[in-house]
């Protein structure tokens, strides 16, 4: 069945290291994911996508990766930063199916001064 | 990024009352509406899909007929929690997705305290 899952459920990190979180999924036919960003007390908030057919995508700071053989996804932070701390979801999608969008366990990125 | 607002984003009730929680997507018509809850520190959990003008699909689990869901126009979804009891706390969460590309966004929330 579905099921997206988190290696490691905290992170905690140095300020200006990097940051590496991990996400595992199961569903061979999903080609979509997405990270989240969640804050205490709010919504989630878009960081970065990626299709199946790429394999890395960059954005500002934050970089994913898709390993499609071992069903790997991985969002790469550089420079963490304070504002990083929050908890990160990995989500997925089987895009020609809906629009539904399901979440793994999450991982709580805590950030050391 | 899309605009979604959600009211209330706190509420607290009575176990046995009522809650009207209200999405709207305020820049783009929502013809899908997700809706998600989440209990403390745990992920979210896909409730239920409405599609605009039709009855809402509802997620393996979820009970329908305390979850009332209303997709009646392409700006505006409610969720209704009838005959609230305290498990039924937790912060709900919409998504509405279109053909904007705006698929990824989601609403603040609506934390929901059932006393």
């Amino acid at each position: 069945g579905e099921n997206v899952g988190l290696h490691l459920p905290t992170l905690s990190v140095q300020e200006g290291d990097n940051s590496i979180i991990n996400c595992a999924y199961s569903n061979s036919a999903s080609d979509y994911f997405i990270w989240y960003k969640q804050e205490s007390g709010k919504g989630p908030q878009f960081i970065i996508d990626i299709r199946s057919n790429m394999d890395k995508r960059q954005g500002q700071r934050v970089t994913v990766l898709l390993n499609k053989t071992v069903k790997h996804l991985s969002l790469q932070i550089a420079a963490t930063q304070p504002g990083d701390s929050a908890v990160y979801f990995c989500a997925e999608n089987i895009a020609k199916r809906d629009d539904k969008i399901i979440f793994g366990k999450g991982t709580r990125l805590h950030i050391l001064p | 990024g899309a605009v979604v607002s959600q009211h209330p984003s706190w509420v607290i009730c009575k176990s046995g009352t009522s809650v009207k929680i209200e999405c709207r997507s305020l820049d783009f018509q929502a013809t899908t509406m997700f809706w998600y809850r989440q209990f403390p520190k745990q992920s979210l959990m896909l409730m239920a899909t409405s599609n605009e003008g039709s009855k809402a699909t509802y997620e393996q689990g979820v009970e329908k007929d305390k979850f009332l869901i209303n997709h009646a126009s392409l700006t505006l979804s409610t969720l209704t929690v009838t005959s609230a009891h305290p498990e039924d706390s937790s912060f709900y969460i919409c998504r509405p997705t279109g053909t904007s590309g705006y698929e990824q966004y989601f609403g603040p929330g609506t934390r929901l305290t059932v006393t």
